[in-house]
């Protein structure tokens, strides 16, 4: 079955402590981003990355870094987590603009 | 920039009841439109799409089609059920150099009751 995979799903931390959230996909995307979901802000993008080792900003990307070593991972590392990145966190990965996105099943992390 | 504007919720209806949720939007390209739902605890699932202009986009009963002039791309079903309660989303996407994000409206809840 073509998905991404998500872990955790949930997490609970204090702040400071490194946290990495996995992402895994099995469709030979090219590209894949992250996303978090705030309440009245929508889903706003971290990074993103157009293939192996090729990464970029999005639009909050402040207090993340991701890497991407292999094409089916790209995991979200929060080296010094806040608790203003408690959020729901998305992961996604498509083919083209065209045939859409297909998202994981989410993280949520709360930062304490 | 870039945006989507969807119609504000909750929305609350009745089964069977007929589903318009309005989404429009600003673009400088030729971006695709897409429709994802989010079930309760659940994570974002591809609805429906539709990529140029007056394509029409379907899936499950749900339709939506691609108005260039009046930058549209509203959702209907004309029967809803208990099981479509749930969080919609409005989306575009192209490609902008390396980076193909998606933008998105903020979402409407809709909940429908038995």
């Amino acid at each position: 079955e073509a998905q991404v995979t998500q872990n955790p799903r949930y997490l609970i931390t204090v702040t400071g402590k490194k946290l990495t959230v996995t992402c895994s996909q099995n469709m030979n995307h090219e590209y894949m981003s992250w996303y978090r979901q705030d309440p009245g802000l929508g889903l706003r993008q971290i990074y993103y990355s157009m293939n192996v080792e090729v990464t970029d900003k999005g639009d909050v990307p402040e207090g993340y870094k991701v890497s991407r070593k292999e094409k089916r991972n790209f995991p979200l590392i929060l080296e010094s987590p806040s608790p203003n990145q408690t959020s729901l966190y998305f992961c996604a990965s498509t083919s083209g603009t065209a045939y859409g996105y297909t998202f994981g099943s989410g993280t949520r992390l709360t930062v304490v | 920039g870039d945006s989507v504007t969807q119609m504000e919720g909750p929305v609350t209806l009745s089964e069977e009841a007929f589903l318009t949720i309005n989404c429009t939007y600003t673009a400088t390209g030729y971006p695709s439109l897409f429709w994802y739902v989010q079930y309760p605890g659940e994570g974002l699932q591809l609805l429906l799409k539709a990529t140029k202009a007056d394509d029409k986009g379907s899936n499950k009963g749900f339709e939506a089609t691609y108005r260039k002039e009046t930058t549209s791309f509203h959702l209907e079903k004309g029967s809803v059920q208990v099981s479509d309660s749930a969080v919609y989303f409005c989306a575009l996407t192209y490609n902008a150099g390396n980076n193909r994000k998606l933008i998105w409206g903020l979402g409407t809840s809709l909940a429908v009751n038995p």
